[in-house]
């Protein structure tokens, strides 16, 4: 597609239940990032996926948040058990060349009740 | 570890007057900086970078920005802010000596508003 592509742009949880979110990358573009973007907060890097390279995870809050992107395209962002704290926005990100810049999708807002 | 710090997480100026936001970075090596814009409700959008060639970068919508290596700024300016100019506005660094991993580091956010 033209851009990245997130879903579901909104999505509202239980507490305890488990979500996926879901990032379709420009096609070409071999990095693919997760940030998060907390009310009033700044964007939190979670992780990184370059080509084949093991992914970097150093971002992930806790074992309870996961990501796989299958066949160096589409990504999915596994939240486990999920607690009210990881109500935010989550933003996916592609890029050719990262140090040119990234083309962010419109993201995902999460909603933990 | 590169950060970057933007002062003032809420700037208002009137319209036709002039933008200045700010940011400061820290970097052990020489550093790739960026500016994106998010409008209300959507992702991020990349304004400018600096990529090491010229310090004056111009960028989209009548942006610009000046890399300072000796005051580790790069702040964003215009000339004459416009209604549409209301977003939040982001600084970000490239860490070029983690080669293989050029995740970039954000700042903040300032919330730019534009008074009639």
């Amino acid at each position: 597609g033209a851009g990245v592509s997130q879903s579901p742009s909104n999505k509202v949880t239980e507490k305890g239940k488990d979500v996926e979110l879901r990032c379709d990358p420009i096609s070409g573009h071999t990095a693919l990032y997760w940030y998060r973007q907390s009310l009033g907060q700044g964007l939190e890097f979670l992780i990184y996926f370059q080509g084949n390279s093991a992914p970097d995870k150093s971002g992930l809050p806790s074992d309870r948040f996961s990501a796989e992107r299958t066949g160096g395209s589409v990504s999915t962002l596994t939240i486990q058990r999920t607690q009210q704290e990881d109500s935010a926005v989550y933003l996916c990100a592609s890029s050719f060349d990262s140090n040119y810049g990234y083309t962010f999708g419109s993201g995902t807002r999460l909603t933990v009740v | 570890a590169q950060s970057v710090t933007q002062l003032g997480s809420h700037v208002s100026v009137s319209e036709g007057a002039l933008v200045l936001l700010r940011c400061n970075y820290s970097s052990s090596v020489p550093p790739y900086l960026f500016w994106y814009v998010q409008y209300p409700n959507q992702g991020l959008q990349l304004l400018l970078k600096y990529t090491s060639a010229a310090t004056l970068v111009k960028g989209i919508n009548g942006f610009e920005a000046e890399f300072k290596k000796s005051e580790t700024s790069f702040h964003l300016t215009k000339p004459s802010a416009h209604m549409s100019d209301a977003a939040e506005y982001f600084c970000a660094v490239s860490d070029l000596s983690n080669f293989g991993n050029e995740k970039l580091t954000f700042g903040t956010g300032t919330r730019l508003t534009i008074i009639p």
